[in-house]
């Protein structure tokens, strides 16, 4: 398996710009997490998915940060209007449900608001 | 609500010296403890994990031991290696019954030649 596969890997926009971060989660996983990392606030979960149900979104910024997940095998994070503080690397992670509890992670991608 | 707090870094230290990154979490109920492991570049890989008070999780030489009574989950190795350089997360689930992994800030590891 490829393992978990986002996209892009570096994305660099202007202010104001609307931005979409993909993610192929592994093949028969059920559970889908973003996360973001920052200096300042180290990993912080955004929101995750159970069989393609959002759970848990409890730690997205705001109304402009919207995930979703449409089948298992694919999941999108859209921010509506970028602002510069979005600035960071995101993380897409995927694992099987109730099993063991280990996340595989995507490469991240590293997201420049100008 | 669940919390880890780890030390902050960045940790140097001479290749073959002892490592130890402490690692102390807030969580009611039972959690699982992990500890991931970021190298440059890329996503953060499960290093080693417990799931019950005293459990020791080992891996590629690290070793940690969940502590209940200090609530502690520290990591060490006793020989560190240059390709061991990398940022390191504790990390808990369960705690209050979020399936979702908490996060410690993360300790960057620097070994020297």
């Amino acid at each position: 398996d490829a393992g978990v596969i986002q996209s892009p890997r570096h994305e660099v926009t202007e202010m104001g710009q609307e931005v979409t971060l993909r993610c192929k989660p592994i093949s028969g996983h059920n559970s889908l997490f973003w996360y973001r990392q920052t200096m300042m606030r180290g990993l912080e979960l955004l929101i995750y998915f159970n069989n393609n149900v959002p759970i848990d979104d409890s730690g997205m910024p705001e109304d402009r940060f919207s995930a979703k997940m449409p089948n298992a095998s694919f999941s999108t994070l859209k921010i509506q209007p970028s602002e510069p503080r979005d600035s960071a690397v995101y993380f897409c992670a995927s694992k099987l449900q109730g099993g063991d509890e280990k996340l595989f992670f995507g490469s991240g991608t590293q997201l420049s608001v100008l | 609500g669940d919390s880890v707090t780890q030390m902050e870094g960045p940790v140097t230290l001479s290749e073959e010296a002892f490592l130890t990154i402490n690692c102390t979490y807030t969580a009611t109920g039972y959690p699982s403890l992990f500890w991931y492991v970021q190298y440059p570049g890329e996503g953060l890989q499960l290093l080693l994990k417990a799931t019950k008070a005293d459990d020791k999780g080992s891996n590629k030489g690290f070793e940690a031991t969940y502590r209940k009574e200090t609530t502690s989950f520290h990591l060490e190795k006793g020989s560190v290696q240059v390709s061991d350089s990398a940022v390191y997360f504790c990390a808990l689930s369960g705690g209050t019954g979020r399936r979702a992994l908490t996060f410690g800030s993360g300790t960057r590891l620097q070994v020297q030649p």
